[in-house]
Formats: structure tokens, C-alpha cells, sequence
């Protein structure tokens, strides 16, 4: 059980817009910044959304992220077969002194 | 280019014990908190532990806490974690990967391609 929630999938047709969710509490989302990451098949993670909203340099602006309370959420527009992926939210959780995971949400392009 | 190499890994008994090392090339090591996070087969990604720059803080997710031990040789470029008492569960691929800050936890970036501990008997 993760601290942090995400839906297990998600899909969506090409060309569409869809938004992937990350709830969290007062200790980690709450308070403190929320980055994402995505992990294609077979591959290691990497950093696709920092602090919140922040796009790493190389990463298309059809990724937006941002965080509203205790939920964050990860836009992704124009959506394209190469999107297929796990995609991970995490924060620091002030109770637990430790990074928090979600349990990853895999989205399918059909 | 940024780059973090994960060697170590294995089959290994209940019980037993095993080091995982990751080489850092490519930025100053020195100057970079450093982590832990692992994956088990066909789960998520788990944060297991943390170094800052110089080592004066370091933290350890409960699921490891008093088993494995985080350390780092600046002189050498190097992560190191050491996996005492290892369990079944701890069955997982380990990835290194660079903090974008000095002092502790900001985020993950990048991450090293992983090296997979496989504990059974």
C-alpha cells in the first residue's frame, strides 16, 4: 500500500488529453514539493515534472504538472504511442522522513 | 554526460549479505546528495535511503532501517549500500540515483540503469 495514491491505469486514444492523479495528505503533498517521473518499458525511471510544475530541459511541454492541497496531477496532451509508460508521483512526507512514492499509474495508448 | 553505474548485484541466500556499489562520472560528485530507490518485479519504486554531499545526513526507509547501511567515497566518485540480513522481500532491481541538491531530498535526476538482488535460497 502506497502512501501516495494513483489509479493503477489510465488510457487514452492519440491526439487526447488526459491527466493522471496523485493524492497525498497534509505530510507529504501537503507540504512539500511534487515531482514526476516516468519509466518506459524495460527502462529506468526518469525525471519528467519537478517542483510541482517544472519541466526538465529536453522534456516536451505536452507534460504539465501541478499540485492543488494534498493532490497533485500530471497532464499530458496530444497524447502519442511513445507516452505508453508507468508514470510515479513522489514527495518528501514529513511523518515518515522519507520519500514517498505512488504506486504508479500505467498508461496505454490505444 | 551525466552518468550513474550500479554493480553489485546477485543471487543471494536468506540471511546473507551483499554490497552494492554506483560509479558517478560526468558532474562533481562531491556536490550532489545521492540515493537509493529499488523495484521489485512488477512493482513500484520504493525510496530506501539517502546521503547528502558529506554525509552528515543520511536517512533509511523503515523496511531497511538497522539492515542496511548507506555510505559514500567522494574521493572516489562512489555510492556504496550495504545489505546486511537480506530477505526474500528485499528481491529487487536497486537503482542509484543523484539528487539535484546539496543538503538532501529534491528530486531524482538522473537515475543509473540498475542492478537486480535476487535473495533466495
Amino acid at each position: 500500500q502506497s502512501v501516495l495514491t494513483q489509479p493503477p491505469s489510465a488510457s487514452g486514444t492519440s491526439g487526447q488529453t488526459v491527466t493522471l492523479s496523485c493524492s497525498g495528505s497534509s505530510s507529504n503533498i501537503g507540504s512539500n514539493i511534487v515531482n514526476w517521473y516516468q519509466q518506459l518499458p524495460g527502462t529506468a525511471p526518469k525525471l519528467l515534472i519537478y517542483s510541482n510544475h517544472q519541466r526538465p530541459s529536453g522534456v516536451s511541454d505536452r507534460f504539465s504538472g501541478s499540485r492543488s492541497g494534498t493532490s497533485a496531477s500530471l497532464a499530458i496532451s496530444g497524447l502519442q504511442s511513445e507516452d505508453e509508460a508507468d508514470y510515479y508521483c513522489a514527495a518528501w512526507d514529513d511523518s515518515l522522513h522519507g520519500v514517498v512514492f505512488g504506486g504508479g499509474t500505467k498508461l496505454t495508448v490505444l | 554526460e551525466v552518468q550513474l553505474v550500479e554493480s553489485g548485484g546477485g543471487l543471494v541466500q536468506p540471511g546473507r549479505s551483499l554490497r552494492l556499489s554506483c560509479a558517478a562520472s560526468g558532474f562533481t560528485f562531491e556536490d550532489y546528495a545521492m540515493h537509493w530507490v529499488r523495484q521489485a518485479p512488477g512493482k513500484g519504486l520504493e525510496w530506501i535511503s539517502g546521503i547528502s554531499w558529506n554525509s552528515d545526513t543520511i536517512g533509511y526507509a523503515d523496511s531497511v532501517q538497522g539492515r542496511f547501511t548507506i555510505s559514500r567515497d567522494n574521493g572516489k566518485n562512489s555510492l556504496y549500500l550495504q545489505m546486511n540480513s537480506l530477505r526474500p522481500e528485499d528481491t529487487a532491481i536497486y537503482y542509484c540515483a543523484k539528487d539535484a541538491g546539496r543538503t538532501w531530498y529534491t528530486w531524482f535526476d538522473p537515475w543509473g540503469q540498475g542492478t537486480l538482488v535476487s535473495v533466495s535460497s
